[in-house]
């Protein structure tokens, strides 16, 4: 069973939507994280928070923000989607030291 | 800063092939080691970790050893199934009391053919 839950897991939406994109975690973890993944493989880190009312923008800039109003709820918006925003999301939970633990992503098609 | 190198792939083998993958790491003090699995349409999960030089992390019939002369953390299993397919990645936590985040390498393709 799942401990950290994302959705929706498909989407396709068209250009000029806004959509916000759930993560939720039942670990009580402090430390939350989303990266974008593109189809090469490779892991973009683009917002963390390190507790409820902390959020920092990670190393790939992203139009997309995010909140934290709650230990448990990550969400992440885009107040206006374009074909450039098509990739995986992947939300994740837990420390550094002790390793994350990762949704099972949503992904979003723009068109 | 902190930097992780993986093996280029995509990497094909047969059933019951022994299974290498390299991974080498930049740090600057003393990072905890991690590999990690996605699976074809999910998350990542964590495959297994080690936290101190000579550490042998290990789960599934994988394993990995922190080697800390070589800056190297390459895992590996003896006998791969088609269920292994999946994509790997290789992450450091450089000073893991105090990192803001996993460092990610770029992620290595296994193929697993019957």
């Amino acid at each position: 069973e799942a401990d950290i839950y994302q959705t929706p897991r498909y989407l396709v939406i068209g250009t000029g939507k806004k959509i916000t994109l759930e993560c939720s975690q039942t670990m009580g973890h402090d430390k939350m994280y989303w990266y974008q993944q593109d189809p090469g493989m490779e892991l973009h880190l683009i917002h963390y928070s390190y507790g409820v009312n902390s959020t920092e923008k990670g190393d790939l800039s992203s139009e997309s923000t995010v909140s934290r109003i709650r230990t448990e709820h990550f969400p992440l918006t885009l107040e206006s989607a374009r074909p450039s925003h098509t990739s995986q999301y992947l939300c994740a939970s837990g420390t550094p030291h002790y390793g994350y633990t990762f949704g099972s992503g949503t992904r979003l098609t723009v068109v | 800063g902190d930097s992780v190198t993986q093996m280029e792939g995509p990497v094909t083998l047969s059933e019951e092939a022994f299974l290498t993958i390299n991974c080498t790491y930049t740090a600057t003090g003393y990072p905890s080691l991690f590999w990690y699995v996605q699976y074809p349409g999910e998350g990542l999960q964590l495959l297994l970790k080690a936290t101190k030089a000579d550490d042998k992390g290990s789960n599934k019939g994988f394993e990995a050893t922190y080697r800390k002369e070589t800056t190297s953390f390459h895992l590996e299993k003896g006998s791969v199934q088609v269920s292994d397919s999946a994509v790997y990645f290789c992450a450091l936590s450089d000073n893991p009391g105090s990192a803001r985040q996993l460092t990610f390498g770029s992620g290595t393709q296994l193929t697993v053919l019957p």
